[in-house]
């Protein structure tokens, strides 16, 4: 098993317009999430799925963004007509889901720049 | 609202000696907590956790220290090497089964000096 895997791992597109991102969690976990970080803070909740379900999205996210996890495997997380502020690295984890002192297991990340 | 805190951005030691990396926290509902490690272009590594029904635990050269009264906890690091030079996250969780997500600080960067 080769980790969590994020693609792309850069991405610089032009304000407005529409980018998607992939991750591919460690098969066996059931549980996958999304983070996003921004310069000088700590990873910050997005949302999350058990299997394919999606269980919680935070309520600091923008109805602009949108994740699915179909099959409970790969996810994606796409942003519309996207903004400067969404500027960030974005972060995929997945967990094997019953014991949270266990840790996620996170991927290298995708840069976004809006230009 | 931050209901994680690291409050050092950053820290200098030399090595051999010990880190010490202080956390608290504002949500008396956390009673999960974890370390992670990152390095520059990579993701965050999980380090060393604590469940709140102890307040020490160790893993080699790491071991994690939790007040739950005063809300804090620090993680120590001795021998501090310089390969541990990196950003270090504290993370906390109300759920043992994880079903609410992490929490995370916004990090403290170690650097050891060689």
């Amino acid at each position: 098993d080769t980790g969590v895997s994020q693609d792309p791992r850069h991405k610089i597109t032009k304000r407005g317009q529409n980018v998607t991102f992939r991750c591919d969690p460690i098969s066996e976990h059931n549980r996958l999430y999304w983070y996003r970080q921004t310069l000088g803070q700590g990873p910050e909740f997005l949302t999350y799925f058990q299997n394919e379900a999606q269980l919680e999205k935070s309520r600091l996210l923008s109805d602009r963004f949108s994740a699915e996890r179909p099959k409970g495997s790969f996810s994606t997380l796409e942003i519309q007509r996207t903004e400067q502020g969404d500027s960030a690295m974005y972060l995929c984890a997945s967990s094997w889901g019953d014991r949270v002192l266990d840790g996620y297991t996170f991927g290298s990340g995708t840069r976004l720049t809006v230009v | 609202d931050q209901q994680v805190k690291q409050n050092s951005p950053s820290l200098s030691v030399q090595e051999g000696r010990i880190s010490i990396l202080n956390c608290d926290y504002t949500n008396s509902m956390f009673d999960y907590f974890l370390w992670y490690k990152k390095y520059p272009a990579e993701g965050p590594t999980f380090l060393i956790s604590i469940s709140s029904i102890k307040d020490k635990n160790e893993d080699g050269r790491f071991t994690v220290f939790l007040n739950k009264s005063a809300k804090h906890l620090s993680l120590h690091i001795v021998p501090s090497q310089p390969g541990d030079s990196a950003v270090y996250f504290c993370a906390a969780s109300q759920s043992f089964s994880g079903n609410t997500p992490l929490v995370f600080g916004k990090g403290t960067r170690l650097s050891v000096i060689a």
